[in-house]
C-alpha cells in the first residue's frame, strides 16, 4: 500500500527523443504526485506535480500523464537534451501519509 | 523565501568515530524536517522525521540518531560510525505533506 513502483531503473535516449518514465501506486488515499529531478552530487528538486483531478499537466518540455483508474502516472520529456541527464524520482502522498518515493530512474541523454 | 542549509558538504571519517551533520531552515516556522540517506546510485531512504522541537520519529533502526534542539535546526548524529553508514545524506523540510524541499546534501565516506 505504501509503495510507489518506478520503471525503468535506467534509460538512455538520443538527443531530441522522448523520455518516458512510469510509476504505479496502490494507496487510493494518494492525491498528490510530484516528480523530482536530481543532478549528480545535488539534492533532488521538485520538477512538476499533478493532482488526480486532471489527466495531464504540461510545463515546457515536461508532461505528467495521470491514469487514476489504473493508478499509474508517467513523466514524458519531449525533445530530450543532454542537460536533462539526471535521476528522476516519482513520489506520492495523500491523507496523512508521508511522501513516498519511487526508487528512481537514471536518465542519460546522448548528444 | 525559504532556504535550507546543510553542512558539512563532504567528510571522511574513520570507522568508530562520531558523526554530526547539521541542517537549518530559514524563512519559515514550525516546518516538518527530514533526514534521508541515498547510497551510491540508489533511491531515497527516509531515516528520521520531526514535526516539532524534540519530536523525532525513526523510520529505520540503526546506529544513527537525530535531534531537533530548535524549531528550524535538525541534527543527525552517530556515536560510532560503521562502514555501511557511508552515503549521501539529505536534509529536507516541508510545511505540508505535499512538497518536500531538499538541501544540497552531505557526502559521508567512512573509511
Amino acid at each position: 500500500q505504501q509503495q510507489v513502483k518506478q520503471s525503468p531503473q535506467s534509460l538512455i535516449v538520443q538527443k531530441g527523443g522522448i523520455s518516458i518514465i512510469n510509476c504505479a501506486y496502490e494507496n487510493t488515499a494518494f492525491d498528490y504526485f510530484p516528480w523530482y529531478q536530481q543532478f549528480p552530487g545535488k539534492g533532488p528538486a521538485l520538477l512538476i506535480a499533478i493532482r488526480p483531478d486532471v489527466s495531464e499537466k504540461k510545463e515546457g518540455r515536461f508532461t505528467i500523464s495521470f491514469n487514476k483508474s489504473a493508478k499509474q502516472f508517467s513523466l514524458h520529456i519531449m525533445d530530450s537534451q543532454p542537460g536533462d541527464s539526471a535521476t528522476y524520482f516519482c513520489a506520492a502522498t495523500g491523507g496523512s501519509e508521508k511522501l513516498v518515493f519511487g526508487k528512481g530512474t537514471k536518465l542519460t541523454v546522448n548528444p | 523565501s525559504q532556504t535550507i542549509h546543510q553542512w558539512p558538504a563532504t567528510l571522511v571519517q574513520p570507522v568508530g568515530s562520531p558523526l554530526s551533520l547539521e541542517c537549518t531552515v530559514e524563512g519559515t516556522s514550525n516546518p516538518n524536517l527530514y533526514w534521508y540517506r541515498q547510497a551510491a546510485g540508489r533511491g531515497l531512504q527516509l531515516l528520521f522525521y520531526s514535526v516539532g522541537i524534540g519530536q523525532i520519529s525513526s523510520e529505520v533502526p540503526q546506529n544513527l540518531s537525530a535531534s531537533r534542539p530548535q524549531d528550524r535546526q535538525f541534527i543527525l548524529s552517530s556515536k560510532k560510525l560503521l562502514l555501511s553508514d557511508s552515503g549521501f545524506y539529505l536534509c529536507a523540510w516541508t510545511q505540508s505533506l505535499n512538497t518536500i524541499y531538499f538541501g544540497e546534501g552531505s557526502w559521508l565516506t567512512v573509511v
